[in-house]
């Protein structure tokens, strides 16, 4: 069974801390996304990483996917109260394309 | 454009009730998915449509969930009858369902928050 840890699940932060969310597996995905979900919606997309070792940027994020494609991360600087939110990682099964989800970070930027 | 209608938004019923959920895919989207997520887990696939073909419902409890897309278009999933462990949010989801695409964008709707009491 594909597992992916995310850590930590919990975090708090004053506004314009920087911050790294990291997303764990022993087994190796064909590609992996980070979504953000607020409450009361669904997630939202906001990167999706396919090659080892790729770095992607989008403004204050930062995403980064592992050398062997079984682990990443979502590096936020400079945090504002509008990153608050559920930031989900999910990896693409290269067996049967499903979508494994990580349990998720809760993210708190206090003002 | 619209995206992935639910409904309803909420929905609160006591044990041993039937309960059906409604999701309206974007349009031209060939696949749809329903997840449910439990409180402080990431969305979990319960099953997943190409077209009218259910092609992934390994994870649906068949013994109280039901799902059909008759059209292949607009979907329901029903519990009958609903326990209390089925309280969770049930959010549907659809992708183009472009042929040899490794990995789409899957594009969630808001969910149906469900409480059962």
């Amino acid at each position: 069974t594909q597992l992916l840890e995310q850590s930590p699940q919990f975090l708090s932060i004053q506004e314009g801390e920087n911050l790294t969310v990291y997303c764990n597996s022993s087994s190796v995905f064909s590609s992996l996304q980070w979504y953000r979900q607020e409450p009361g919606e669904g997630p939202v997309l906001l990167v999706t990483v396919v090659t080892g070792g790729e770095v992607k940027k989008l403004k204050r994020l930062t995403f980064q996917f592992g050398d062997a494609r079984k682990d990443s991360s979502l590096h936020i600087t400079a945090a504002q109260p509008g990153d608050t939110g559920l930031y989900l990682c999910a990896g693409s099964s290269s067996n049967t394309g499903k979508l494994i989800f990580g349990q998720g970070t809760t993210l708190q930027v206090k003002p | 454009e619209a995206g992935v209608v639910q409904s309803p938004r909420y929905k609160i019923i006591e044990k041993k009730q039937p309960v059906a959920f409604w999701c309206n895919p974007i349009s031209g989207h060939n696949t749809l998915y329903w997840y449910r997520q439990n409180l402080g887990q990431g969305p979990e696939l319960l099953i997943r449509y190409e077209n009218e073909e259910a092609v992934d419902d390994s994870q649906l409890p068949k013994d109280r969930f039901s799902a059909e897309r008759l059209k292949g278009v607009d979907s329901t999933l029903k519990i009958q009858p609903a326990e209390l462990g089925d309280s969770a949010v049930y959010l549907c989801a659809s992708s183009l369902g472009v042929m040899g695409q490794a990995q789409e964008t899957q594009y969630f709707g808001p969910g149906t928050r469900l409480l059962v009491l």
